[in-house]
């Protein structure tokens, strides 16, 4: 398995509170993916990161911020969590047109 | 606008079956078609085609990509038990890093 872990593995907030969930790789890759996955959409790219303080807009972007600040680690953050984002997030890695390796996954439940 | 169909969205099958499922795409500049299987945790990458005709196999799995016909199909035979997930299409684009994930295919395998 690609080196990815993600924390926390689980989360339960309440609607306003900031949250950051945070990717870790182990595999020097240079890019690096957050997305949401919920009933009936599938996967849903977030935010992408092509290197340490490159990032760019995936298509639900929208409450979500993110930082990159080391090769190896991935930040997400939701300034004012909502219920709408109550979800499984997935980050994932890849090498430049290469296939991507998926994270464990975080749970997270807005109340 | 970039689009990824999976048919079908659901498939129980008894074990023992041989099952195909379906993925449609219509994307601009395409580069290559990936295959996941998800079970109760991340997507699991299966395999990629970039070349139209050419099968991959591995073990009972084996997919192929049809170029003109702009689709792909995985065949499971001998299912087991273990084959029950999620399997998930994905298309990734020339130049771009972003893959477009069909909404999946739900396979379940009775004994």
């Amino acid at each position: 398995d690609a080196g990815i872990t993600q924390s926390p593995r689980h989360k339960v907030t309440e609607t306003g509170t900031p949250v950051t969930l945070r990717c870790h790789q182990t595999e020097n890759h240079r890019y690096m993916y957050w997305y949401r996955q919920d009933p009936g959409h599938g996967l849903r790219l977030i935010h992408y990161s092509y290197g340490v303080k490159d990032t760019d807009k995936g298509e639900v972007s929208d409450g979500y911020s993110v930082s990159r600040s080391k090769t190896e680690d991935f930040l997400l953050t939701l300034e004012s969590a909502t219920s709408s984002q109550t979800s499984v997030y997935f980050c994932a890695i890849s090498e430049f047109q290469e296939t991507q390796y998926f994270g464990p996954g975080t749970r997270l439940l807005v109340l | 606008e970039d689009k990824v169909v999976q048919s079908p969205l659901s498939l129980v099958v008894h074990e023992g079956d041989t099952v195909t499922l379906n993925c449609s795409y219509e994307v601009t500049n395409f580069r290559s078609l990936l295959w996941y299987k998800q079970e109760k945790k991340a997507p699991t990458f299966l395999f990629m085609l970039t070349s139209s005709g050419i099968e991959k196999k591995s073990g009972r799995l084996s997919s192929i990509l049809d170029k003109k016909e702009l689709f792909s199909i995985l065949n499971i035979t001998a299912t087991q038990t273990g084959d029950s997930a999620v399997y998930l299409c994905a298309v990734v684009k020339q130049g771009a890093q972003k893959l477009v994930f069909g909404q999946g295919t739900r396979l379940t395998i009775n004994p």
